[in-house]
């Protein structure tokens, strides 16, 4: 089955500052590969997916890149601000079956 | 999007009792899962929950432990079992409205004493 590794498990970053949170994947299979992003106390919200025939996608400050050879992906936040901080996920599954979770990454943006 | 509710919020039960967590959304969906995240950790499959018929469990969970029904599209339910304080997690149920996007109820806190 699937298995999804997340780094680093924990990342500060000054406020202003990029911060980039990479995951791997073992199934070749697998061609959904979403991230959440859950703030304490609350559920996991989806904030950005990316599908396995697009290398890069982009929404404002957040974009998600795929490399489907090496299986990565990643996650990049420009110009954190405070409110960015939070647990991230990422997960990949096969369209319309589970997705499987990385163990998550905190991420602690400083004023 | 969906609308998503799981009842109860949170409960905390007495070993050796069992718990019923429903999950109603307000749109037929045809993926539904649930998933237990224990304190400080990631989100664990425990099974997905199959319309009409019985649903599929990960490896290290049971149906004895963990009984799910799934009577229609829009509503299932996850029963925790003769339960002990390692059950204490939250627990969510899942949706996919297409082949791709899942979205989250917003969980339920379950604490065992």
């Amino acid at each position: 089955g699937e298995n999804v590794e997340q780094h680093p498990s924990t990342l500060s970053v000054q406020e202003g500052d990029s911060a980039v949170i990479k995951c791997t994947y073992s199934d070749s299979a697998s061609n959904y590969f979403p991230w959440y992003k859950q703030e304490l106390g609350k559920r996991p919200q989806l904030i950005i997916d990316i599908r396995s025939n697009v290398g890069e996608k982009k929404d404002q400050r957040i974009a998600v890149t795929l490399n489907k050879t090496a299986k990565h992906f990643s996650l990049h936040i420009t110009e954190t601000q405070p409110e960015d901080s939070a647990v991230y996920f990422c997960a990949a599954n096969q369209a319309g079956t589970a997705l499987i979770f990385g163990k998550g990454t905190t991420l602690s943006v400083s004023s | 999007s969906a609308v998503i509710s799981q009842k109860p919020s949170r409960d905390i039960c007495q070993r050796g009792t069992s718990l019923t967590i429903q999950c109603q959304v307000d749109s037929q969906v045809t993926m539904m899962f649930w998933y237990r995240q224990q304190p400080g950790q990631s989100l664990t499959l425990i099974a997905t929950a199959n319309q009409g018929s019985e649903a599929t469990y990960e490896s290290g969970f049971v149906i004895d432990k963990f009984p799910i029904s799934r009577p229609n599209l829009t509503f299932s339910t996850l029963t925790v079992s003769n339960m002990s304080p390692e059950d204490s997690s939250i627990y969510l149920c899942s949706l996919g409205t297409s082949a791709y996007e899942q979205y989250f109820g917003p969980g339920t806190r379950l604490t065992v004493t």
